[in-house]
């Protein structure tokens, strides 16, 4: 079956603090994303990254297509930055349905 | 984001009972999802659209059946609710396949 997964379930950060999130998948993506889900419930869109590199502030991604793995880096974390951070992938086998991992929960104390 | 609205935000429906979520959009995109999200599960898709009458399944459709008559209109239908569809629905949109998704604030439904 398709497998999106997602280390570490959970992080737990000094504010100030860098950290790296990781996410596996199982085929050839058509489409990749990041989101973060904020503590009110709210699904922010991050990155749509089926490949390459991108940045945005104090976060940035990575997408190796090749050895179906992308990275999300949270650089200089703030309390803000607390939630659950969720990879998204469309494969090539599932076209139209973009299938969640099961997140990674980001904790960062001030 | 003011693109794309859900609504009821909160509902409290009787086992049994048919349900209908609503989910609009202002951004004239061609795509829109329903998930559904659980604690131990993440976001499952349930249905999705890729124009006016066109809808196809997700991955945990049975118990629901949805319409899109309108570009702007994403209806999801619980035909008779059961506790099993206590959830809390998000509604997303996308101007095509390969583009990053828009989320709604989400629907939180219990089934009593």
């Amino acid at each position: 079956g398709i497998q999106v997964e997602q280390s570490p379930p959970d992080l737990i950060l000094q504010e100030g603090a860098n950290s790296t999130l990781r996410c596996n998948f199982s085929d050839s993506v058509n489409n990749l994303q990041w989101f973060h889900q904020n503590p009110w419930g709210q699904l922010i869109n991050l990155f749509y990254i089926p490949s390459g590199t991108k940045q945005n502030g104090r976060l940035s991604a990575t997408t190796v297509a090749t050895e179906r793995y992308s990275l999300l880096y949270i650089s200089s974390s703030q309390t803000t930055d607390s939630g659950v951070y969720f990879c998204a992938v469309e494969l090539v086998s599932t076209l139209g349905r973009l299938y969640f991992g099961r997140g990674t929960q980001l904790t960062v104390w001030p | 984001d003011a693109g794309i609205t859900q609504s009821p935000r909160h509902k409290v429906t009787e086992t049994g009972t048919p349900v209908t979520l609503r989910c609009h959009q202002t951004e004239n995109h061609r795509y829109m999802y329903w998930y559904r999200q659980d604690p131990g599960h993440g976001l499952r898709l349930i249905h999705y659209s890729y124009g006016v009458k066109d809808t196809d399944k997700g991955e945990v459709s049975d118990g629901y059946s949805v319409s899109r008559s309108k570009t702007e209109d994403f209806l999801l239908t619980l035909e008779s609710a059961t506790s099993s569809q206590t959830s809390v629905y998000f509604c997303a949109i996308s101007e095509s396949r390969v583009d990053g998704y828009t989320f709604g604030s989400g629907t939180r439904l219990t089934v009593v």
